[in-house]
């Protein structure tokens, strides 16, 4: 069964960097771009990282997005409060033929 | 305003249906791909499925196939899904999203919620 695994939470104090992990497999990540997701409480998904590494129009330098293999992350530097959210990976899954969501990742800034 | 707004969520029976519409505005619907996004209470997003620029191809997660219909109208630029032989599982917030590659990108509405009880 196809899965994207991220951990359940993560933590880091204002101003510093964090790293948010989504490991996959060859039917996903190691063969289709990566697309990261923020969720702020009560509302809907925000685009954050597309294609792997490239940020929409808007999204701060701050966030910036890696792969090697069948894994990703998801960095954030300069941890702001605002940044208190949850954050899903996503890619095409082949063997499922459609998008697999990671399970999320909830971040506090402490 | 480029924007997604969904309508037709409610409370249904198990075993009932319901038909989702997502309204979309602002931007040349037809041609993009478009998908159904779900997140159950206090749990992860799903995507449920998309939609062809023409309708003529459609994808389901497994666990909706023979259950749930993705369908639009062009000359509406309206998205649908219609959910038959609902299930307490399938409680969840809908969204509708324009997708890039495949994949759900910048443009969400705001989420109806469907909720599955008796």
């Amino acid at each position: 069964q196809s899965v994207l695994t991220q951990p359940p939470s993560a933590s880091e104090t204002p101003g510093q960097r964090v790293t948010i992990s989504c490991s996959g497999s060859s039917s996903n990540i190691g063969s289709n771009y990566v697309y990261w997701y923020q969720q702020l409480p009560g509302t809907a998904p925000k685009l954050l990282i597309y294609r792997d590494n490239q940020r929409p129009s808007g999204v701060p330098d701050r966030f910036s997005g890696s792969k090697s293999g069948t894994s990703a992350s998801l960095a954030i530097s300069g941890l702001r409060s605002e940044d208190e959210a949850d954050y899903y990976c996503a890619a095409w899954d082949d063997s499922l033929s459609g998008p697999l969501f990671g399970g999320g990742t909830k971040l506090t800034v402490l | 305003e480029v924007q997604l707004v969904e309508s037709g969520g409610g409370m249904v029976q198990p075993g009932g249906s319901l038909r989702l519409s997502c309204a979309a505005s602002g931007f040349t619907f037809t041609n993009y791909w478009m998908s159904w996004v779900r997140q159950a209470p206090g749990k992860g997003l799903e995507w449920v499925a998309n939609i062809k620029q023409d309708g003529s191809e459609k994808c389901y997660v497994d666990s909706v196939k023979g259950r749930f219909i993705i369908s639009r109208d062009n000359a509406k630029n309206s998205l649908y899904l219609q959910m038959n032989s609902l299930r307490a599982e399938d409680t969840a917030v809908y969204y509708c999203a324009r997708d890039y590659n495949r994949l759900p990108g910048v443009l969400w509405g705001q989420g109806t919620l469907v909720t599955v009880s008796s």
